[in-house]
């Protein structure tokens, strides 16, 4: 987990409600990444950015939005769209070249009230 | 495309035997191969990865894995299980983007029980 950071652990949204998700790194790394964790279906990749102010829809971006204003900062938004929110989110981060490793952070809970 | 298949939901061995969580994989060019380890409520842990080279890779905390080109698999192992290992285990393999860069395509995740 270390140098990746996400807050909150766990996050409340109530129905209609957008609500944000923070990843930050410290890791100097270029390309980030948000994955959605469902039991029994692995990590499935919803956005990633490989550089600052681009950024591109994975297998899941409906209902979701991102930003990359900062290289350390990749924020993800969900939306009220996203009609089936209840996941584990997970941010991952990687160093510029093709065969380093994703490094990921320690994880959001969202839950739907 | 790309794809990654963990064939077995749930694996279960006793302290001190030996431990295999099985992969295989699906890549169009040279294959990039990982492993991670998920603890609950907490986030994926890098174990080991392969690139090229030797097709035996070692890795964190004892653990190894095999890379066999002919069966597409790149199993994990390690000669002695212990009760902290017991944890979710992910295979991934690298996938490129059309919009260019990579990700990882994870498969369904193996769930490892290591018993007294």
């Amino acid at each position: 987990d270390g140098g990746i950071t996400q807050s909150p652990k766990y996050l409340f949204r109530k129905e209609g409600q957008n609500v944000t998700l923070s990843c930050e790194q410290n890791l100097n790394h270029d390309a980030m990444y948000w994955y959605r964790q469902d039991p029994g279906q692995g990590l499935r990749l919803i956005y990633y950015s490989q550089i600052v102010n681009d950024f591109q829809k994975g297998d899941i971006a409906e209902g979701y939005s991102v930003s990359r204003e900062k290289k350390e900062s990749f924020p993800l938004t969900v939306t009220s769209a996203q009609k089936n929110p209840t996941a584990f989110y997970l941010c991952a981060s990687r160093p510029g070249l093709a065969r380093e490793t994703q490094y990921f952070g320690p994880g959001t809970r969202l839950l739907v009230l | 495309a790309q794809s990654v298949a963990q064939p077995e939901d749930q694996v279960n061995v006793a302290e001190g035997n030996p431990l295999t969580v099985k992969c295989t994989y699906s890549v169009s060019g040279n294959p990039y191969l990982f492993w991670y380890v998920q603890y609950p409520n907490r986030g994926l842990q890098f174990l080991l990865k392969y690139i090229t080279g030797d097709n035996l890779v070692k890795g964190s905390y004892g653990f190894e894995a095999e890379f066999n080109k002919s069966q597409t698999s790149f199993h994990l192992k390690k000669p002695s299980a212990l009760v902290s290992d017991s944890a979710l285990y992910f295979c991934a393999v690298r996938a490129i983007l059309t919009g260019g860069g990579n990700k990882l395509t994870f498969g369904t995740g193996t769930q490892l029980k290591v018993e007294l």
